[in-house]
């Protein structure tokens, strides 16, 4: 089945570092991931679009300046979550679909998530 | 623009009963996909099942099922013989069925099962 990677699963990072978090479909090409962002016990809010060889998607509200996504390849996206601050502590998810033709069709496979935690 | 409500933000069901938790979405587009994903402590989140909404029948996944009312905005998934491992949060999502950006999911809040031994 498809599977998605997702590293690092838990990070702490100091204040103002920057860290970086990356998204591979193991066994299919992704040309479109999608990264989220968790709080506890609520829902998955959509981050930004990743777009394999051209510029992310990025949904209103959200700092491109402060979340650099980059889609090199058809199998890694990653998340550069810059000048991190303790608000940037949350769970980040990413989610990429096996089938390129209609992606919705299929469903989507998620990463385990990553756990930034911002000191 | 698309959005999904799940109105109940939690519910406890006994082991090996019934459980139906609910979920209606609101879209002036005529093809699209429901989904039905469940998120454990793991925090994994596990597609549970799906839907097209071009078909009429209700989708089925073993204990799993949904009722499905296309005219009504309406995708309920009902859990038969309870698990303590179903146990988790779920949440209902839609989909436009479009490529690539386009074909990105919309959650709903999200409902915390409990299963009661």
């Amino acid at each position: 089945g498809a599977v998605v990677s997702q590293h690092p699963s838990r990070v702490i990072c100091k204040s103002g570092t920057s860290v970086k978090i990356e998204c591979r479909s193991l066994d299919f090409q992704a040309t479109t991931m999608f990264w989220y962002r968790q709080f506890p016990k609520q829902s998955l809010m959509l981050m930004a679009t990743s777009n394999e060889g051209s510029k992310a998607t990025y949904e209103q509200g959200v700092e491109k300046d402060k979340f650099l996504i980059n889609h090199a390849s058809l199998t890694l996206s990653t998340l550069t979550v810059t000048s991190a601050h303790p608000e940037d502590s949350s769970f980040y998810i990413c989610s990429a679909s096996p089938d390129s033709s209609i992606a919705s069709s299929y469903g989507y496979t998620f990463g385990s998530g990553t756990r930034l935690t911002v000191v | 623009a698309q959005t999904v409500t799940q109105s109940q933000p939690e519910m406890s069901v006994q082991e090996a009963e019934t459980v139906t938790l609910s979920c209606t979405y609101d879209t002036s587009e005529s093809d699209y996909y429901l989904f039905w994903y469940k998120q454990p402590p793991s925090r994994q989140m596990i597609l549970v099942i799906r839907q097209e909404a071009y078909k009429q029948q209700n989708a089925t996944e073993n204990r799993f099922s949904v009722n499905f009312q296309k005219a009504a905005k309406s995708f309920s998934l009902k859990i038969s013989d309870s698990q303590l491992g179903d146990a988790a949060m779920y949440f209902c999502a839609f989909s436009w069925a479009r490529t690539g950006a386009n074909s990105k999911l919309t959650f709903g809040k999200g409902i915390t099962l409990s299963v009661r031994p």
